[in-house]
């Protein structure tokens, strides 16, 4: 988990609430990716960004949102449109070599757990 | 498209006994493969993997993984099972290709060893 903080560990969203995950790094990486993780279904991507100011979807990105204004830091939004937020959520980063290389390493950090009241 | 499966969601295994925890993948290029550990409520540890090269990875607390193109597998292994490893276990994959970044997880084992 080191040199990736993830917080709160803890968080409760009421319904309709827009909830904001926060996902630092001081690993100077380029990449930082959001995972959910739900039982018995593994990680699922949910949103990646390569450089600043840019992002991709995921596989499952709707009812959520993510920024990149700076390398270190790649918040996560979970949105009231989410209807099934209650998850495990992680976020990792990776050096990124630029297209065509895929055999970094993703570090994660040590994950949030999303509550719904 | 990139798929990994990790056939066993549960694996018991007695301290002392050797271990094994399977993954078979499917890519359409040569395959980029990665083992990490989960412990409870914690994030994912990247144990060890394999881009090219010799088949037998070794990596971290005396896990190592074999890698068989023919069987399309990287089985995970350990000559001798600690209780401490016991964990939950993913195996991951990542076709090369310009424009993959995308790493696919597989569902995860449960390891139990068992004093």
């Amino acid at each position: 988990d080191g040199g990736i903080t993830q917080s709160p560990k803890y968080l409760f969203r009421k319904e309709g609430q827009n909830v904001t995950l926060s996902c630092e790094q001081n690993l100077n990486h380029d990449a930082m990716y959001w995972y959910r993780q739900d039982p018995g279904q593994g990680l699922r991507l949910i949103y990646y960004s390569q450089i600043v100011n840019d992002f991709q979807k995921g596989d499952i990105a709707e009812g959520y949102s993510v920024s990149r204004e700076k390398k270190e830091s790649f918040p996560l939004t979970v949105t009231s449109a989410q209807k099934n937020p209650t998850a495990f959520y992680l976020c990792a980063s990776s050096i990124d070599k630029g297209r065509g290389y895929g055999q970094e390493t993703q570090y994660f950090g040590p994950g949030t757990r999303l509550l719904v009241l | 498209a990139q798929s990994v499966a990790q056939p066993e969601d549960q694996v018991n295994v007695a301290e002392g006994n050797p271990l094994t925890v399977k993954c078979t993948y499917s890519v359409s290029g040569n395959p980029y493969l990665f083992w990490y550990v989960q412990y409870p409520n914690r994030g994912l540890q990247f144990l060890l993997k394999y881009i090219t090269g010799d088949n037998l990875v070794k990596g971290s607390y005396g896990f190592e993984a074999e890698f068989n193109k023919s069987q399309t597998s990287f089985h995970l292994k350990k000559p001798s099972a600690l209780v401490s490893d016991s964990a939950l276990y993913f195996c991951a994959v990542r076709d090369w290709g310009f424009g993959n970044e995308k790493l696919t997880f597989g569902t995860g084992t449960r390891l139990t060893i068992i004093p």
